[in-house]
């Protein structure tokens, strides 16, 4: 069973500042990575995904990957309120063998970015 | 284009009662997942469909749980006797053959077992 660890938090910035989200994970060969941000009382929506090596841009967030290290972080800049969720790592694995794939999900960080 | 629903939203059981959750995924999604998320955790996959068929229900406690989806569209996950442990949100969650990292997730059906 593939592990997928983030800092526990909860991770409080000031607004504008940067906050970064950590994750490791135990399986070497996995390929795909994803960032979801949960609301409060909401469901999971897909905000990054990266699957090489390096940083991954997207307005004010950044993916960073680093597979030696089984490592990917995301980067918040310019931190705003509507910010503050938890927020969720996922490793993608092919299954079986076979096409079909399946995330497996840290346990998220909640992150607070207070005016 | 109309997301995943689920129904109901909320439910309250007591324990050793059974419990059905509903889930449509997005027309011409294939593939259907249902998760299990216990409060302060991440979502847990209990069961993966692809059309009508089982991918992977390797993390499913089918002493008590089970799922179908008879016709490749919607499903239906159930609980037969639930337990305290039982208590979370159950979320449904689809995509496209193919792109079973790109999920699309349900609202959720947040369960509490006294």
């Amino acid at each position: 069973q593939k592990e997928v660890e983030q800092n526990s938090g909860p991770l409080s910035v000031p607004e504008g500042a940067i906050a970064s989200l950590n994750c490791t994970y135990s399986d070497r060969v996995s390929q795909s990575f994803f960032w979801y941000r949960q609301y409060s009382g909401k469901s999971p929506e897909l905000i990054m995904s990266i699957y090489s090596n390096g940083d991954k841009e997207d307005g004010r967030f950044t993916a960073q990957l680093n597979k030696a290290s089984q490592y990917v972080s995301l980067l918040i800049r310019d931190s705003q309120p509507s910010d503050s969720a938890t927020y969720l790592c996922a490793v993608w694995e092919v299954t079986g063998g076979t096409s079909y794939g399946k995330l497996t999900f840290g346990q998220g960080t909640i992150l607070t970015v207070h005016p | 284009e109309a997301g995943v629903a689920q129904s109901p939203r909320y439910k309250i059981i007591e324990k050793r009662q059974s419990v059905a959750f509903w889930c449509n995924p997005i027309s011409g999604h294939a593939t259907l997942y249902w998760y299990q998320q216990i409060l302060g955790q991440g979502p847990k996959l209990l069961i993966q469909f692809q059309n009508n068929g089982v991918v992977d229900d390797s993390q499913l406690p089918k002493d008590r749980f089970s799922a179908e989806r008879l016709k490749g569209v919607d499903s239906t996950l159930k609980i037969q006797p639930a337990k305290l442990e039982d208590s979370a949100v159950y979320l449904c969650a689809s995509s496209l053959i193919g792109r079973s990292y790109e999920q699309y997730f349900g609202p959720g059906t947040r369960l509490t077992v006294t």
